[in-house]
């Protein structure tokens, strides 16, 4: 049982250029939620999904795209990257706390730089 | 203000100590979360409560919901133990607004 799985764990980006981060689940979760973690800040939500098909805007969605098009996998694009994105961003899943009572499941990070 | 408020933000302890770190928080919650952050960057959840109090081991997590505080304690400290605890609260569709963490270092 694998949990969250976040690929690449590293990437170097020069200003402008695209990628996509990967989360995967196997724990048959509904909810899955991106964070960027910054030095001297808590954790921030970017964008979030309830479930397949569906995505939502966290508290710093700007510069961000996101897609569940399976249920177990929540992809994180940066379109034009920027070194302000330059940050640490974890991904996690969960079922809905208020129907299982239960926390959210955390990746082990992607290190981002944008130069 | 941020809405979830951690103290103190660093702490130093000697291996035995009993060791408690704060959390308030000002707005409503469904719930609220204790997690740690190891060395390595890892995340993992100690603790989920809505009320009262949990215990897992050597730690403790209380939380007092009309005066919006919690407190997780650590009996016995250990090395082992350093690590960033991160308070978080729940509220609406599952979504957390996080503390900034407490950073607990644990000498021998």
């Amino acid at each position: 049982n694998a949990g969250v799985t976040q690929t690449p764990k590293f990437r170097v980006l020069k200003t402008g250029q695209s990628m996509t981060l990967l989360c995967a689940q196997d724990m048959n979760h509904e909810y899955m939620y991106w964070y960027r973690q910054d030095p001297g800040m808590g954790l921030r939500l970017i964008h979030y999904s309830v479930g397949e098909g569906t995505t939502a805007k966290g508290e710093v969605p700007d510069g961000y795209n996101v897609s569940r098009l399976k249920k177990q996998n929540f992809l994180l694009g940066l379109e034009s990257a920027a070194p302000s994105q330059t940050s640490v961003y974890f991904c996690a899943s969960s079922y809905p706390t208020h129907h299982s009572n239960q926390p959210q499941h955390f990746g082990d990070g992607t290190r981002l730089s944008i130069l | 203000k941020n809405e979830v408020e951690q103290s103190p933000q660093n702490l130093t302890a000697q291996e035995g100590e009993f060791i408690t770190i704060n959390c308030s928080y000002s707005v409503g919650i469904s719930a609220l979360h204790w997690l740690q952050q190891h060395p390595g960057g890892g995340i993992v959840s100690l603790f989920m409560l809505s009320s009262g109090k949990k215990k897992h081991g050597r730690l403790i997590a209380t939380i007092n919901i009309q005066e919006k505080h919690s407190s997780l304690h650590i009996t016995a400290s250990h090395p082992r133990d350093s690590a960033v605890y991160i308070c978080a609260v729940e509220t609406s569709g599952s979504r957390l607004t996080f503390g900034e963490g407490t950073q607990l270092t644990v000498n021998p």
